[in-house]
């Protein structure tokens, strides 16, 4: 059974206060490790797919690696706008995805 | 294009009654999903449908049925509502399924409440 852990549940930042989210996992056959970005009310939007151990992709102030057993999503210089609460799921070789309970990040100005 | 769409986005039901969500999305894609979203318990899978005319289990689907009678639409729906399917409900498509080089786009949720 696929599992996915993240930690912290929440955290508070002050804008610029560097920090990472993380996303442990255990997974049969990995077809892609994905990251999302959930704002209240609305439903999650997708940010980024990892494939293999030490791939690494970056959006804005977001950048996301991997190892073998987890998945880190870091956030550098944050602004208030980033706020926001951040899955993490991964698919594996039953070809659904099993979500985490996600980290609710609030960026104080 | 609107994307994934879902009515109603709120909805309030006594234990017992019945109601049908409607899921649509205009990107022809072959893949459609429901998903409920609990505090501390993450997303997880309803129902899905791998085309129009089919259906399958996902890890949740007790007390649910789902219906895709046109490639456009999905339908979840509660036959008897009880107080532990009060939840967030998300509706999901993609182009491909179970790949890892596609994504599944989410519409905006219903919030429903079983009293």
């Amino acid at each position: 059974e696929d599992q996915v852990t993240q930690s912290p549940e929440a955290l508070r930042l002050q804008e610029g206060e560097s920090s990472s989210l993380n996303c442990s996992y255990t997974v049969s056959g990995l077809r892609g490790l994905f990251w999302y970005r959930q704002d209240p009310g609305k439903g999650p939007e997708f940010l980024f797919t990892l494939y293999s151990a030490g791939e690494e992709k970056e959006k804005e102030r977001l950048k996301a690696t991997l190892t073998k057993k987890e998945s880190f999503l870091h956030i550098t210089a944050p602004k208030p706008e980033d706020s926001a609460t951040y899955l993490c799921a991964v698919m594996g070789s039953a070809r659904q995805l099993t979500f985490g309970s996600g980290t609710q990040l609030t960026v104080l100005p | 294009n609107a994307g994934v769409t879902q009515t109603p986005k709120f909805r309030v039901l006594k234990t017992g009654q019945s109601m049908t969500l409607l899921c649509a999305q205009d990107m022809n894609h072959e893949y459609m999903y429901w998903y409920r979203q609990d505090p501390g318990m993450g997303l997880r899978l309803i129902h899905y449908s791998v085309g129009e005319g089919t259906t399958a289990k996902g890890e949740v689907p007790d007390g649910y049925n789902v219906s895709r009678l046109k490639k456009q639409n999905f339908l979840l729906g509660l036959e008897s509502a009880a107080p532990s399917q009060t939840s967030v409900y998300f509706c999901a498509s993609s182009y491909l399924f179970g790949s890892g080089t596609d994504t599944q786009y989410f519409g905006p949720g219903t919030r429903l409440t079983v009293l």
